[in-house]
């Protein structure tokens, strides 16, 4: 069983509109939740991480929490097509467990 | 600050050698992991290093191993290798403090294996 789930996508958004992205995991006590992005050929980047239920935002971003449910998101708001990439949801139960990755979501935003 | 440096970038080698991959943490950084990403796979963990000391360990085979140095440089080593091991390498150094923690990626070393 994954440890971590995200839909592998491709997600297409218009470009201006919010772009969605899930992801859920399994381990109730994960106390660590972040989000990546990876450009094609390139190495992944941290975007946000979150460690408190709620809504976390930076710039167009924004990142949800939910530990009862178990999920995580990330909104993108006013897409652009520079946001086309892979967003990889990534979980750390404690600071001394290891990082698990999700496998990640294509998102394309379409002209 | 510097970012996470790998070296080499790119490596070909042939099945049954082995191979040494090299990672610089940010400076300051005590924590290196290292993951292995293919099209297949995704990104898959294959050990963490915190001041010296293995901290945790994905599910590879014990022909990948890894040590990290006094000065929280890193390698890691592939014995014996396959087809299989194809795959872009990346190491990740890690920071955290209170309620902040971080993890950066290096570039990788793009690993191929004929």
């Amino acid at each position: 069983q994954k440890e971590v789930e995200q839909n592998s996508g491709p997600l297409s958004v218009p470009e201006g509109a919010i772009a969605s992205l899930n992801c859920t995991y399994s381990d109730r006590g994960s106390q660590s939740f972040f989000w990546y992005r990876q450009y094609s050929g390139k190495s992944p980047e941290l975007i946000m991480s979150i460690y408190s239920n709620g809504d976390k935002e930076d710039g167009r971003f924004t990142a949800q929490l939910n530990k009862a449910s178990q999920y995580v998101s990330l909104l993108i708001r006013d897409s652009q097509p520079s946001d086309s990439a892979t967003y990889l949801c990534a979980v750390r139960y404690s600071s001394a467990s290891k990082i698990i990755f999700g496998s990640g979501t294509r998102l394309s935003i379409r002209p | 600050k510097a970012g996470v440096t790998q070296t080499p970038r790119y490596l070909i080698k042939t099945r049954g050698q082995q191979v040494t991959l090299s990672c610089s943490p940010i400076s300051g950084h005590r924590s290196v992991s290292w993951y292995q990403q293919t099209p297949g796979q995704g990104l898959q963990f294959l050990f963490e290093y915190f001041s010296e000391t293995q901290r945790n360990k994905g599910n590879f085979p014990g022909r990948f191993s890894g040590r990290q140095f006094s000065n929280s440089r890193s390698e890691m080593n592939v014995s014996t290798l396959e087809l299989g091991d194809s795959a872009l390498y990346l190491c990740a150094s890690y920071t955290s403090g209170g309620s902040f923690e971080t993890q950066y990626f290096g570039p990788g070393t793009r690993l191929l294996v004929l």
